[in-house]
């Protein structure tokens, strides 16, 4: 069973709009989620992260929201600009055994801003 | 720029033969890791390392093996090549356990089994 799940494969929006994607995960027993992008052809970068015990972090024209009792994420992305173009993967981050933690990708979710 | 490379970028090979991919880093990270991107199933997990000679499974680790003799390098090795196999492969670092899973990726490899 999927651990954490992009339900919206597409997205697409216009410039200088906000674009909001969404993640939902199943399991509490996380320490921090968090966003990635990637661009065809180019290997995933690290967006912004959010820790268990907050419930938004920002960072620029990035913000992610995490609501616990939902088992909810967004990231909200304003204004959205066409180089905002990618796939986006929310990920969890938490413990896979001994002293290691890993992380889950959910399947991704592809934003086109659209000039 | 984290400093991962990854060799071959592209390859075609055939069914049954033994396929070799490497990551090097250059600064020296304890954690490795490799993923495969397919369409539909996102980022998964195969193998990581959080140290030479220490190795695990990630979710899907079968018809992988990894090898890590070196902090700089750590090489995966599908033993016999299947067309299932075919994806692109990426290779990752985290910078120390604690950074809460910010991770670096590779450019990739894109593999083709026929």
């Amino acid at each position: 069973d999927q651990q954490v799940k992009q339900n919206s494969p597409s997205l697409s929006v216009q410039e200088g709009r906000i674009s909001i994607l969404n993640c939902d995960y199943t399991n509490s027993m996380f320490d921090y989620f968090l966003w990635y992008k990637k661009y065809p052809a180019e290997g995933p970068t690290f967006l912004i992260s959010i820790s268990s015990i907050k419930d938004k972090n920002e960072d620029g024209r990035f913000t992610v929201f995490l609501n616990k009792s939902a088992k909810h994420l967004s990231l909200h992305i304003v204004p959205s600009q066409p180089g905002d173009s990618a796939v986006y993967f929310c990920a969890e981050f938490g413990y896979s055994g001994g002293s290691n933690y890993k992380l889950t990708f959910g399947k991704g979710t592809l934003l086109t801003v659209n000039p | 720029d984290a400093g991962i490379t990854q060799s071959p970028r592209h390859k075609v090979t055939e069914t049954g033969t033994p396929v070799t991919l490497r990551c090097h880093q250059t600064e020296n990270h304890r954690y490795m890791y490799w993923y495969r991107q397919d369409p539909g199933h996102g980022l998964r997990l195969i193998h990581y390392s959080y140290g030479v000679k220490d190795t695990d499974k990630g979710e899907v680790s079968d018809g992988y093996s990894v090898s890590r003799s070196k902090t700089e390098d750590f090489l995966l090795t599908l033993e016999s090549a299947t067309s299932s196999q075919t994806s692109v492969y990426f290779c990752a670092i985290a910078r120390a356990s604690g950074r809460a899973g910010e991770q670096y990726f590779g450019p990739g490899t894109r593999l083709t089994v026929t």
